[in-house]
């Protein structure tokens, strides 16, 4: 594997469910990163992890719960979500936190009935 | 407030028509304004970075440019595999989360 995968790449759930969203970089970075795209809308920053320390939460509602165990490995935790929570969610990483040179995964897009 | 406005929304150009994407911004001292490139169902891919105006950069039929305002994307004879949406984004100066502030798209068809 090479750059920045994501697992599932697709996943329906219902507003009562509890999912992950998995990342992996393999790209020996030191900061990664959880994005929202949704239609119609810019992409939307959600979490910024450093050296698996989390360095920014945008705001984000508490039904959305990052996990970073280690520098090659980030999980989105996802539990009791809303039908507008429906939308693209992208991994990125980049060498170093504060860098805007971001290298993103395929999106895993997700669907909320 | 920190914003990126895109402009079109849309393209259509033939094969080998040359046009110009627009990124106009406005962000509490520019740490640098980047540009993707993103296929349909695929994650947004790094372009370019300009960090101040004057600044140009090239690669292949794209060249971006910078002033204190805006930014563009000039397509010099593009060609079908060019079809894809571009998104600029805008990270501001002060902080250094890697925070990027992005626009919604131009989405570029270029036909054969």
């Amino acid at each position: 594997e090479t750059g920045v995968t994501q697992t599932p790449r697709h996943l329906v759930m219902g507003m009562t469910n509890k999912k992950s969203l998995k990342c992996e970089q393999h790209l020996g970075h030191n900061a990664m990163y959880w994005y929202k795209q949704s239609a119609k809308k810019p992409l939307e920053l959600m979490f910024v992890y450093s050296l698996e320390e989390r360095v920014e939460n945008n705001s984000v509602p508490s039904r959305f719960s990052p996990e970073c165990p280690n520098s090659s490995h980030l999980f989105l935790h996802l539990h009791t979500l809303q039908p507008e929570d429906s939308a693209l969610y992208l991994c990125a990483s980049s060498p170093r936190e504060g860098q805007g040179t971001q290298y993103f995964g395929p999106g895993t897009r997700l669907l909320v009935l | 407030e920190d914003q990126v406005t895109q402009s079109p929304e849309a393209l259509r150009l033939q094969e080998g028509e040359s046009s110009s994407l627009n990124c106009s911004y406005t962000v509490s001292g520019l740490r640098g304004l980047f540009w993707y490139r993103q296929d349909p169902g695929k994650g947004p891919e790094f372009l370019f970075t300009l960090y101040s105006a004057g600044e140009e950069k090239e690669k292949e039929r794209l060249k971006a440019t910078l002033t204190k305002k805006e930014s563009f994307l000039h397509i010099t004879a593009p060609k079908p595999e060019d079809s894809a949406t571009y998104l600029c984004a805008v990270q501001r100066g002060s902080g250094n989360t890697g925070k990027l502030i992005f626009g919604q798209g131009t989405t570029l068809q270029v036909k054969p």
